[in-house]
């Protein structure tokens, strides 16, 4: 069992609807991460949060927005997508920023559909 | 330029035996830390193993070892006596910096098909 738990693992929802990925970490870990993973393309970091502070934005559309209340839990508020932003959603998290020896653990992602 | 390469789409590999999947990183850091993730059909990414770029000795755990070869800038992952739950993408990846994980990069992966 996974220490990363995201919900859901599957949404369909159209390009006017607005959703939200969830996702919590029970490692006790301080970072937590959003990334996106496209069919054929390397896995994109979108998001960054270190102790709920926002430490990377790579560039990301608007229409995804990032929120993290606390070291726990974070979620990706979505609106307006394209069907091009049908991927897989990965939440990681991580001991810190700070740790030469830690590595990232994963979700188990959600398949974000859009039509 | 690429910080991750992986050349090998897909590999086959007979049940039981070894397999060796290919990876290759680019960096000017002195200071980087090298993963190997598995990726089954389900989505998760499970972390398997590190190297540190100033370990000396290769990282094992269990069935994995990476074989790194510093100055070729090469970390392959070596799974031994492969089973049939071996069976999926594998992911390199690369964390420039000793403190950093913002600069963290996947390669394209490879899909690992073991044979009965």
């Amino acid at each position: 069992e996974t220490g990363v738990t995201q919900t859901p693992r599957h949404l369909v929802m159209g390009m006017t609807n607005k959703k939200s990925l969830k996702c919590e970490q029970h490692l006790g870990h301080n970072a937590m991460y959003w990334y996106k993973q496209s069919a054929k393309k390397p896995l994109e970091l979108m998001f960054v949060y270190n102790f709920k502070e926002q430490t990377e934005n790579n560039s990301v559309p608007s229409r995804f927005s990032p929120e993290c209340p606390n070291s726990s839990h974070l979620f990706l508020h979505l609106h307006t997508l394209q069907p091009e932003d049908s991927a897989l959603y990965l939440c990681a998290s991580s001991q810190g920023l700070t740790d030469s020896g830690n590595t990232i653990y994963f979700g188990e992602g959600s398949w974000l559909t859009v039509v | 330029a690429q910080k991750i390469t992986q050349t090998q789409p897909g590999m086959f590999v007979q049940e039981k035996e070894a397999v060796t999947l290919d990876c290759t990183y680019d960096t000017s850091d002195q200071s980087y830390g090298l993963f190997w993730y598995k990726q089954p059909s389900s989505g998760e990414m499970i972390f398997l193993i590190y190297q540190g770029s100033y370990d000396e000795q290769n990282a094992t755990e269990g069935r994995y070892s990476l074989n790194f070869q510093k100055a070729r800038k090469s970390a392959n992952l070596v799974i031994s006596a492969s089973q049939l739950g071996d069976s999926a993408m594998y992911f390199c990846a690369m964390r420039e910096g000793l403190v950093n994980f913002n600069k963290f990069y996947f390669g394209s992966g490879t899909k690992l098909n073991v044979k009965p």
